[in-house]
């Protein structure tokens, strides 16, 4: 059973560039079929997709932030990250860590971790 | 503004059926699976249904799904208090990304 686990800072500045890690225990995360992904969620509001890379390296994003995100896997430390640049106090939100077969089917999740865009 | 619309509330009593609508376009529900998520209060999304009408392992079958053309639906039979969570509706889009809708709270009067 995977389990992932987010990390990262909770307060970023305007302007500056968000970066979160997701941690995967459980398994490998280069030996695995599977996508991993990033979800955000603002507070009180629903889900957004931000994007998954494929374990061969195929990137997808959502197009409203392809311009500002960059996901990424480093294999030697299990992990996969998120950066999102130009940050306003619109992506402030929970980010989740996610996991699946397939981009829209998220099996396993951390348990997500709040990112508070101000100065 | 979702790409996938969902009613943002829904009711019931225990021990009765809901569902919950899910309404999409050509491009993503109309072409690819729907997939439905359950979101307790404070906790991370849980799948719940994938491929339209799968149930992962230890959902009970008092949760289906279905899907018409560019709609899918949610259904939860024999409704118990631990049902009281948001669900949200998902499916890839034929841009290559994934689509969600905008939840629906349901609460178990």
């Amino acid at each position: 059973q995977l389990q992932l686990q987010e990390s990262g800072p909770g307060l970023v500045k305007p302007s500056e560039t968000l970066s979160l890690t997701c941690t995967v225990s459980g398994g490998s995360i280069s030996s695995s079929s599977y996508y991993w992904g990033w979800i955000r969620q603002p507070p009180g509001k629903g889900l957004e997709w931000i994007g998954s890379i494929y374990y061969s390296g195929s990137t997808y994003y959502n197009p409203s932030l392809k311009s500002r995100v960059t996901i990424s896997v480093d294999t030697s430390k299990n992990q996969f990250s998120l950066k999102l640049s130009s940050v306003t106090a619109a992506d402030t939100a929970v980010y989740y860590c996610a996991t699946s077969p397939v981009p829209a089917a998220s099996k396993s999740w951390g348990q997500g971790t709040l990112v508070t865009v101000s100065s | 503004q979702s790409v996938l619309t969902q009613p943002p509330s829904a009711s019931g009593t225990p021990g009765q059926r809901v569902t919950i609508s899910c309404s999409g376009s050509s491009s993503n529900i109309g072409s690819n699976y729907v997939y439905w998520y359950q979101q307790l209060p404070g906790t991370a999304p849980k799948l719940l249904i994938y491929r339209n009408n799968q149930r992962p392992s230890g959902v009970p079958d008092r949760f289906s799904g279905s899907k018409s053309g560019t709609s899918a639906s949610l259904a939860i039979s024999g409704l118990r208090s631990e049902d009281e969570a948001d669900y949200y509706c998902a499916a890839w889009d034929d841009s290559l990304y994934v689509v969600f809708g905008g939840g629906t709270k349901l609460t178990v009067l």
